[in-house]
C-alpha cells in the first residue's frame, strides 16, 4: 500500500495524559498536512510542513500541541496534557506540491474520558 | 459566517437520480477547488479537482465552479447506491506556503436508496 498511513487508527485516553500520533506521508511528497475534523464538521487545517520545516501553524494548535518532521519523511504530532475537547478524528495528508492533490490518510480518532 | 458554507443535509435520493451538491465562498483569493468524498470513519478520498472557473468532467462526476458567483457545485449522474457517502468541498488560496491549505466546508451526507 502506497498511500499515507497513520499509526495509531484509535487511541482512548485520559484526560490529562499526552499522546502522539504518527502520519506517513506517499513517498517523495514533500508537504504535508495535519486536519482535525470534529463530528458533523469538515477537517480543520493545523499544520504544514514543507520538507522539515514548519511553515504554518493555526491558531487552533494551541501550545499542547506540538508537530515535528525530522529528516522530511515521516511526521508526529503530539498533545500534552489532553482535554475532552481534543477528541476528534486527526488526518494527515501529503502533496507533491499541487494543492489540488493532496492525499489523506485514514485518520487517528482520538477519544479523550 | 464562515469562508465555506455547504449546503445542510443530510440529502437522501432514489438509484439513479441525478444529485446536485453546492458550496459557496467568501474568500476571493481562492482558486483551487476541490470535491472529497469520506466514508463513515475513513479519510476523505480526492473526487474531482478544479482550477479557477469552468467545468470538469470525470465519469458520472461534473465540477463545476463559477468564481464571479463564488459557487461551486457536483453533479453526480446515475447515482448508485456505493455513492452513499459524506461529500466535503475544499478550496485554497495558491500552491505554496500557507495558500496550500484547505479550507473545508462542512459536508453534506448523501444516501442513495436501491
Amino acid at each position: 500500500d502506497t498511500g499515507v498511513s497513520q499509526d495509531p487508527r484509535h487511541k482512548i485516553t485520559k484526560r490529562g495524559q499526552n499522546v502522539t500520533f504518527r502520519c506517513d506521508p506517499i513517498s517523495e511528497h514533500n508537504r504535508l498536512y495535519w486536519y482535525r475534523q470534529t463530528l458533523g464538521q469538515g477537517p480543520e487545517f493545523l499544520t504544514y510542513f514543507q520538507n522539515e520545516a514548519q511553515l504554518e501553524k493555526s491558531r487552533l494548535l494551541s501550545d499542547r500541541f506540538s508537530a515535528e518532521r525530522p529528516k522530511g519523511s515521516f511526521s508526529t504530532l503530539e498533545i500534552q496534557r489532553t482535554e475532552q475537547g481534543d477528541s476528534a478524528m486527526y488526518l494527515c495528508a501529503s502533496s507533491l506540491g499541487h494543492p489540488g492533490t493532496q492525499y489523506f490518510g485514514p485518520g487517528t480518532r482520538l477519544l479523550v474520558l | 459566517q464562515k469562508e465555506v458554507e455547504q449546503d445542510p443535509g443530510p440529502l437522501s435520493v432514489p438509484e439513479g437520480a441525478i444529485v446536485s451538491l453546492n458550496c459557496t465562498y467568501s474568500n476571493s483569493a481562492f482558486q483551487y477547488f476541490m470535491w472529497y468524498r469520506q466514508y463513515s470513519r475513513k479519510g476523505p478520498e480526492l473526487l474531482m479537482y478544479t482550477y479557477s472557473s469552468g467545468n470538469k468532467e470525470d465519469g458520472r462526476f461534473t465540477a463545476q465552479v463559477d468564481k464571479s458567483s463564488k459557487y461551486i457545485s457536483l453533479f453526480i449522474r446515475d447515482s448508485q447506491p456505493s455513492d452513499s457517502a459524506t461529500y466535503l468541498c475544499a478550496m485554497s488560496a495558491g500552491v505554496g506556503g500557507a495558500n496550500s491549505k484547505l479550507t473545508f466546508g462542512k459536508g453534506i451526507t448523501l444516501s442513495v436508496r436501491p
